[in-house]
């Protein structure tokens, strides 16, 4: 059974650029939430995807925004990149009646 | 608004002995919690959860407490091995489950031979 995978792992792109990130969720999951994380902090919470909508969303600006499909997967869009941006990009997946969010291994996102 | 802390950014333990890691967190709506274990260049990794209407957890190895008289939870780790060494992290949501997990900054536990 394959957990949370993200691609691609590593990217590197140049200020101003958009960038999509991709995510599916461990099977049998039907949330997909997508948070950032700075180098040397916790992560930060973006959005959540439950039933292809945005349920929830943190702090961050209009310019991240996401979709989820009726796979579950889920994409993390981010336009006009500053170099703020640059960090690892986590999506969790869990069972929206139970909790207990798994995370994949991260994007790596250098904005340069 | 939500905050959750950590009392020590770095935990230097002998191999064998006991770890605890404490992390403090603000919003007494808070009702889920969970400590994660993340390893260099990897996602963070579920090790225990707990819900408020318990003060005690156990897994294998690991222990939460929580108390919410303080708004503390800790975690303990029995007979702390090398593999353990990773940056922890606790989580708290006040959903009651994890859709907007609050982090803290982490506590870097160094397992030393």
């Amino acid at each position: 059974d394959a957990g949370v995978t993200q691609s691609p792992t590593h990217l590197i792109k140049t200020r101003g650029q958009q960038v999509t990130l991709r995510c599916s969720p461990k099977s049998g999951h039907d949330t997909v939430s997508w948070y950032q994380q700075a180098l040397g902090q916790g992560p930060q919470f973006i959005f959540q995807y439950y039933e292809e909508e945005e349920r929830q969303r943190g702090n961050f600006p209009d310019r991240f925004s996401g979709h989820q499909f009726p796979n579950y997967s889920s994409e993390l869009n981010v336009n006009a990149l500053l170099l703020g941006d640059s960090a690892l990009y986590l999506c969790a997946s869990s069972l929206v009646s139970t909790g207990e969010a798994f995370f994949g291994q991260g994007t790596r996102l250098t904005v340069v | 608004g939500e905050s959750v802390g950590l009392h020590l950014p770095t935990l230097s333990v002998q191999e064998g002995d006991n770890s605890i890691i404490n992390c403090a967190y603000s919003n007494s709506a808070s009702d889920y919690f969970i400590w994660y274990k993340q390893e260099s260049g990897k996602g963070p990794q579920f090790i225990i959860d707990i819900r408020s209407n318990m003060d005690k957890r156990q897994g294998q190895r690991v222990t939460v407490l929580l108390n919410k008289t303080v708004k503390h939870l800790s975690l303990q780790i029995a007979a702390t091995q090398p593999g353990d060494s990773a940056v922890y992290f606790c989580a708290s949501d006040n959903t009651g489950t994890a859709s907007k997990l609050t982090f803290g900054t982490g506590t870097r536990l160094q397992v030393t031979l």
